[in-house]
């Protein structure tokens, strides 16, 4: 049981590229979500998800898509990347009742 | 819009000492309550959760965390912290359409 894995553990992008942090978990959990955390804000809700072909908008989605074909992954891309998303990306996936977070990807947009 | 505050934003303690973290949250609602801790370079683990009964929980490595409803608080104490609990410890609550809100997070320094 691996968990909420996360690929890859480090990027580092020029302004305007894309790219897609890749998150799977292997728990059989409907809810899965992706945070930002930056120094002084805590994590911050990008994107959400119930369960497969749902997903909704957190506190701060501008400049990042989601999808969710199949109940394990849930991949967060990144369209036109700006220095602004250099940040540590967390997903995380749920039961309801608990938040079990993967390693995080370390993302500098230069 | 729910919302979770945490005052301390960096605590230097050393070993031995006693440790309270303050956390109130904005939440009229039935709420669940969890600390989670983020050791240097690691993600983060629960470290304790509230859902009901006892207003005193007990969590791993001595934490416990008391919610008074009255107060909005769910703060996070331990008698006696040593060196290996510096990490940054987060506050969260969970509402009834299981969004979860964080905290800003408080750094926590034990000197040896």
């Amino acid at each position: 049981n691996a968990g909420v894995t996360q690929t890859p553990k480090f990027q580092v992008l020029k302004t305007g590229q894309s790219m897609t942090l890749q998150c799977a978990q292997d728990m059989n959990h409907e809810y899965m979500s992706w945070y930002r955390q930056d120094p002084g804000m805590g994590l911050r809700l990008i994107h959400y998800s119930v369960g497969a072909g749902i997903t909704d908008q957190g506190e701060v989605p501008n400049g990042y898509n989601v999808s969710r074909s199949t109940t394990e992954d849930f991949p967060l891309r990144l369209l036109s990347a700006a220095p602004s998303q250099t940040s540590v990306y967390f997903c995380a996936s749920s039961t309801g009742v608990s938040l079990y977070f993967g390693p995080g990807t370390r993302l500098t947009v230069l | 819009a729910q919302s979770v505050s945490q005052h301390n934003h960096h605590v230097i303690l050393s070993e031995a000492a006693s440790l309270e973290l303050g956390c109130n949250y904005s939440y009229g609602g039935t709420v669940n309550l969890f600390w989670y801790v983020q050791y240097p370079g690691q993600h983060l683990q629960l470290l304790l959760k509230y859902f009901s009964g006892d207003p005193l929980v007990k969590g791993i490595k001595g934490f416990e965390a008391e919610f008074i409803k009255s107060k909005f608080s769910f703060n996070l104490r331990k008698p006696s912290v040593q060196w290996s609990d510096t990490a940054e410890y987060f506050c969260a609550v969970i509402n009834t359409g299981n969004q979860f809100y964080f905290g800003t997070g408080t750094s926590l320094t034990v000197i040896p």
